[in-house]
């Protein structure tokens, strides 16, 4: 059970626009940052959004974060094949002093 | 361009110790700044943090895991390892190295290794 929610799934076309959602508590997301790792097929994760909202130089701009309270969104615009991967959010916690991830979410393009 | 690369066995028998090393190429770990990192994924699971080091040796480590982990860095070798004791079928996973800013975002990462627990 991980102390990030994430939905274990998601899916959509190319060109939709998808968002994951990441829900946390006071602990973590409500008072840390939040960062986001794309996971490709059979590498390591990837650095995608960092402190909420910021993107890595090199990451295209269809990648966009937010944080709104306790809970955290990747959205993912003009959706690509190669969009296909796991997704996982991340934030310190200052009540288990420990860097916490989310469960991962599958994103699949149909 | 930061380029990280794990090592070590890919077998360890129960109750031995798990010992991994991290090799970083374009950058020095000496220059500071950076938390250098370990994170393992078991199979087909989630991604869990084990703990960094500093340059200067100072350590954190996840209280879960901080009982048998040990973290070093060898500055010299612009190495860092991992040292896991006591160990069961339950550490079975890939072990990844990663350098994190001080904010602990892990912005590179090396492939990961696969390290299996098994007599």
């Amino acid at each position: 059970q991980s102390v990030l929610t994430q939905p274990p799934s998601a899916s959509g076309t190319p060109g939709q626009r998808v968002t994951i959602s990441c829900s946390g508590s006071s602990s973590n997301i409500g008072s840390n940052t939040v960062n986001w790792y794309q996971q490709l097929p059979g590498t390591a994760p990837k650095l995608l959004i960092y402190s909420n909202n910021q993107r890595p130089s090199g990451v295209p701009d269809r990648f966009s974060g937010s944080k709104s309270g306790t809970s955290a969104s990747l959205a993912i615009s003009g959706l690509q094949s190669e969009d296909e991967a796991d997704y996982y959010c991340a934030a310190w916690d200052d009540s288990l002093n420990d860097l916490v991830f989310g469960g991962g979410t599958k994103l699949t393009v149909l | 361009q930061v380029q990280l690369q794990e090592s070590g066995p890919g077998l360890v028998k129960p109750s031995q110790t798990l010992s991994l090393t991290c090799t970083v190429s374009g950058g020095s770990i000496s220059s500071g700044g950076y938390y250098w990192s370990w994170i393992r994924q078991h199979p087909g699971k989630g991604l869990e943090w084990i703990g960094y080091i500093y340059y200067s040796g100072s350590t954190y480590y996840n209280p879960s895991l901080k009982s048998r982990v040990t973290i070093s860095v060898d500055t010299s070798k612009n190495q860092f390892s991992l040292k896991l004791s006591s160990v069961t079928a339950a550490d079975t996973a890939v072990y990844y190295c990663a350098r994190a800013t001080q904010e602990v975002v892990f912005d590179y990462w090396g492939q990961g290794t696969l390290v299996t627990v098994s007599s």
